[in-house]
């Protein structure tokens, strides 16, 4: 089944703590991405990878890294979180971005206490 | 910049009416558009898109889409709302223009039916 997964589902972590969430997809998709999702902002994007090769930051990269050392998985690590990070998270993934669908996992909510 | 605007954030249909919810993007080179829908607790899924083809685009559990260019709109209508359709709904545009493709998500609206 083709399909992103994203772990964990729930996390709850403390302030300064570092923690990573793990994506991998098995569509053999060029394009992946990171998301947060917050009450009456919608989705924004945090960071990007066109390929293994190029990964950039999107709209709301302050605190956070990724990696994309082979083209399956898009780790998304946070080194030092705070409260602020508090949101649900969901990596998705594209073929090539542009015009091809996005598949989205099932989501990450995490809370920073 | 390219941007989004989904109008509504809420919007509330009886059983049976019809469906609009709103979206107007800016950018004076059409983008690639895209209607996603999320039920509680999942991830978004792809409803329909938009990638210069038929200006009237079908999408699945029988919404549909209308690309106008002088209006700068990309509504999403279906006909006859069913209680399934309570969810939330975010349109999207990637730019053809930067490069990157990245997609821009509007801020949702989320859909109530009341039988």
């Amino acid at each position: 089944e083709a399909q992103v997964t994203q772990n964990p589902r729930y996390l709850i972590t403390v302030t300064g703590k570092k923690l990573t969430v793990t994506c991998s997809q098995n569509m053999n998709h060029e394009y992946m991405s990171w998301y947060r999702q917050d009450p009456g902002l919608g989705l924004r994007q945090i960071y990007y990878s066109m390929n293994v090769e190029v990964t950039d930051k999107g709209d709301v990269p302050e605190g956070y890294k990724v990696s994309r050392k082979e083209k399956r998985n898009f780790p998304l690590i946070l080194e030092s979180p705070s409260p602020n990070q508090t949101s649900l998270y969901f990596c998705a993934s594209s073929l090539r971005g542009g015009s091809t669908e996005a598949f989205f996992g099932q989501g990450t909510r995490l809370t920073v206490v | 910049a390219q941007s989004v605007t989904q109008l509504g954030s809420h919007v509330s249909v009886s059983e049976g009416a019809l469906v609009l919810l709103r979206c107007n993007y800016s950018s004076s080179v059409p983008p690639y558009l895209f209607w996603y829908v999320q039920y509680p607790n999942q991830g978004l899924q792809l409803l329909l898109k938009y990638t210069s083809a038929a200006t009237l685009v079908k999408g699945i559990n029988g919404f549909e889409a209308e690309f106008k260019k002088s209006e700068t709109s990309f509504h999403l209508t279906k006909p006859s709302a069913h209680m399934s359709d309570a969810a939330e709904y975010f349109c999207a545009v990637s730019d053809r223009t930067s490069g990157t493709y990245k997609y821009i998500f509007g801020t949702g609206t989320r859909l109530k039916v009341l039988a």
